[in-house]
């Protein structure tokens, strides 16, 4: 089982929509869980982090963190055609980030 | 703030050279620094970890006496590609996380290396 499990997608949306990316991790010991956007040919981009279960809201962004079931998601309201990248998964168990494969967002306007 | 930058953005190298690779924090002093390689339509695989003034750590299976990785200072780190081949040909990325910060880290904007 891979540490970091995302489908690679790609997920369609239209514009306006709720993208709807998740993202299940292996490692129960982790704490540390963040969210990349990743244009093509460019670096990572930290869109969100979260530490403890709930939600965490930043702007279109929501973050939600399931410890127990392992399982963090990421919400993207009035999705919009700059949307469309890869987004990483990153989890840290100790002192290094694990990425998933990543989840290709298509925007469509 | 958190900038991190990375020299060369891209190069093409014959076979069997070496290439060095510099990133650096530009605001802010990073006691950790971390190498990434990622290939076409892959996510990103750590390759080493480095710590001001000590040996850097590396993953299984990177080669240490291949990839060279110096971290000299609180604002550079650097990787040399020594005897590059084809199969190094990759996009380079590095990240640093501020002095006494332990969740935050700020990704270079990597290099692209083409090996002919």
């Amino acid at each position: 089982q891979k540490e970091v499990e995302q489908n690679s997608g790609p997920l369609s949306v239209p514009e306006g929509a709720i993208a709807s990316l998740n993202c299940t991790y292996s490692d129960r010991v982790s704490q540390s869980f963040f969210w990349y956007r990743q244009y093509s040919g460019k670096s990572p981009e930290l869109i969100m982090s979260i530490y403890s279960n709930g939600d965490k809201e930043d702007g279109r962004f929501t973050a939600q963190l399931n410890k127990a079931s392992q399982y963090v998601s990421l919400l993207i309201r009035d999705s919009q055609p700059s949307d469309s990248a890869t987004y990483l998964c990153a989890v840290r168990p100790f002192q290094k980030l694990v990425f998933g494969t990543g989840t290709r967002l298509l925007v469509s306007p | 703030g958190a900038v991190v930058s990375q020299h060369p953005s891209r190069v093409i190298c014959k076979s069997g050279t070496s290439v060095k690779i510099e990133c650096r924090s530009l605001d802010f002093q990073a006691t950790t620094m971390f190498w990434y390689r990622q290939f076409p339509k892959k996510s990103l695989m750590l390759m080493a970890t480095s710590n001001e003034g000590s040996k850097a750590t590396y993953e299984q299976g990177v080669e240490k006496d291949k990839f060279l990785i110096n971290h000299a200072s609180l604002t550079l780190s650097t990787l040399t590609v020594t005897s590059a081949h084809p199969e190094d040909s990759s996009f380079y990325i590095c990240s640093a996380r501020p002095r006494g910060q332990y969740n935050e880290q700020f990704f270079g904007p990597g290099t692209r290396l083409t090996v002919l």
